[in-house]
């Protein structure tokens, strides 16, 4: 199966920074199947970039994928304070699906 | 709209069933472009796909590894919705259980609400 290694673990950032959040797979993501997603405290996550650099369905243009092979970066450009929770990378190229263990943003 | 409305315990005893129902609106089980996925979270495994079933031309699955011997997740086409069943568990199992579609992109695009299910005697 492909590991999925999110880095950093905590990014600590201010209001209007530039997050920059990595994904490593294990073995290259066919056709760049990867997704990331955002996770509220008690919430289901919720879908945010598809196929590596897509964005779903109204989601803000702040946030942006980029990478390919095996390795992955997610980019939010001015952190907004609901920005500030935990994300996940997840690839699709191979059962089992799987994920990242997440990278929490928290205000410094 | 799809919305995904989970049911079922929150609470079941080791070595018993856990069973969880996943109630669909907005599309249907039987989509032959879509797949109904399991997906579970805990604080020592993380988000952990558990399984999937999806309809082309016939019913196929596919389940994790780490649960493959006792899981089962089956198609209710009369009642558009899926369930999942898990047998034999330990409090390994306690986790937030998470129904998702994954769509035509490839991705979970939506989700049930969750379930938190708790094996504790």
């Amino acid at each position: 199966e492909i590991v999925l290694t999110q880095s950093p673990g905590t990014l600590s950032l201010s209001p209007g920074e530039r997050a920059t959040l990595s994904c490593r797979a294990s073995q290259s993501v066919t056709n760049n199947y990867l997704a990331w997603y955002q996770q509220k405290s008690g919430q289901a996550p919720r879908l945010l970039i598809y196929d590596a650099s897509s964005r779903a369905t109204g989601i803000p243009d702040r946030f942006s994928g980029s990478g390919s092979g095996t390795d992955f970066t997610l980019t939010i450009t001015r952190l907004e304070p609901e920005d500030f929770t935990v994300y996940y990378c997840q690839q699709y190229s191979t059962i089992p699906r799987t994920f990242g263990q997440g990278t929490k943003v928290e205000v410094k | 709209q799809v919305q995904l409305q989970q049911s079922g315990p929150g609470l079941v005893k080791p070595s018993q069933t856990l069973s969880l129902t996943c109630a669909i609106s907005g599309d249907s089980v039987s989509s032959d472009t879509a797949t109904w996925n399991w997906i579970r979270q805990s604080p020592s495994r993380g988000l952990e796909w558990l399984g999937r079933t999806y309809y082309r031309s016939k019913w196929y699955n596919d389940y994790a590894v780490s649960v493959k011997s006792r899981i089962s997740i089956n198609p209710d086409t009369s009642r558009n919705q899926v369930s999942l069943q898990l047998n034999s568990v330990t409090p390994e199992d306690t986790a937030v259980y998470y129904c998702a579609r994954r769509d035509i992109s490839g991705c979970f695009d939506y989700w049930g609400q969750g379930t938190l299910v708790t094996v504790s005697s």
